[in-house]
């Protein structure tokens, strides 16, 4: 089955910026979304198709993709930002989605 | 506001039935895909079943298939996952989920 790869950890200083990557055969084809997730809460969309950023969240979020690579970039990340962050994404039939298996941001 | 709101869980012993529930307000339902998603307690977030906006098409996980249906009614602006022969693994939070809309969960545990 299809499978998205995440670090599973990614630590920096406030104010610095913090890359999260995801990789997967089908990105070269396909839209990835990031998701924020802080503790005992719902997931939060911070990017959608890429590189858009819905209304509301930061723009210290963004987001690109390459080849079979997506990175989710958080340019001067603060205290708050400190949560896990999926990015989220379909095989190459578009039928079946899949999360990759989250990456841990701690900033401090 | 627009919102999602799940319902159904509980705690059901191993081999039997749960029905959830999904209720949307504040969008127009019936032009979206609606998701299943489901989070084990301390694991990361797993993708279970989709279906199109109006039902004719539906996807399921493979850990999933053959025991969970995903259905939707339109005219309730309700999304449902029939869950049967459920597992000490589907013990989880699940959420239902549109794109950036997501319910608060309901929690499902599997425990005889």
């Amino acid at each position: 089955s299809y499978e998205l790869t995440q670090p599973p950890s990614v630590s920096v200083s406030p104010g610095q910026t913090a890359r999260i990557t995801c990789s997967g055969d089908a990105l070269p084809k396909k839209y990835a979304y990031w998701y924020q997730q802080k503790s005992g809460q719902a997931p939060v969309l911070v990017i959608y198709e890429d590189s858009k950023r819905p209304s509301g969240i930061p723009e210290r979020f963004s987001g690109s993709s390459s080849g079979t690579m997506a990175t989710l970039t958080i340019s001067g990340a603060q205290v708050e930002d400190e949560a896990d962050f999926y990015c989220y994404s379909t095989d190459s039939s578009g039928n079946h989605w899949v999360f990759g298996g989250g990456t841990k941001l701690t900033v401090l | 506001q627009v919102q999602l709101v799940e319902s159904g869980g509980g705690v059901v012993q191993p081999g039997r039935s749960l029905r959830l529930s999904c209720a949307a307000s504040g969008f127009t339902f019936s032009n979206y895909p609606m998701h299943w998603v489901r989070q084990a307690p301390g694991k990361g977030l797993e993708w279970v079943a989709v279906i199109s906006n109006d039902g004719s098409n539906k996807y399921y996980a493979d850990s999933v298939k053959g025991r969970f249906t995903i259905s939707r009614d339109n005219s309730k602006n309700t999304l449902y996952l029939q869950m049967n022969s459920l597992r000490a693994e589907d013990t989880a939070v699940y959420y239902c989920a549109s794109g950036p809309v997501w319910g608060k969960g309901t929690t499902v545990t599997v425990s005889s």
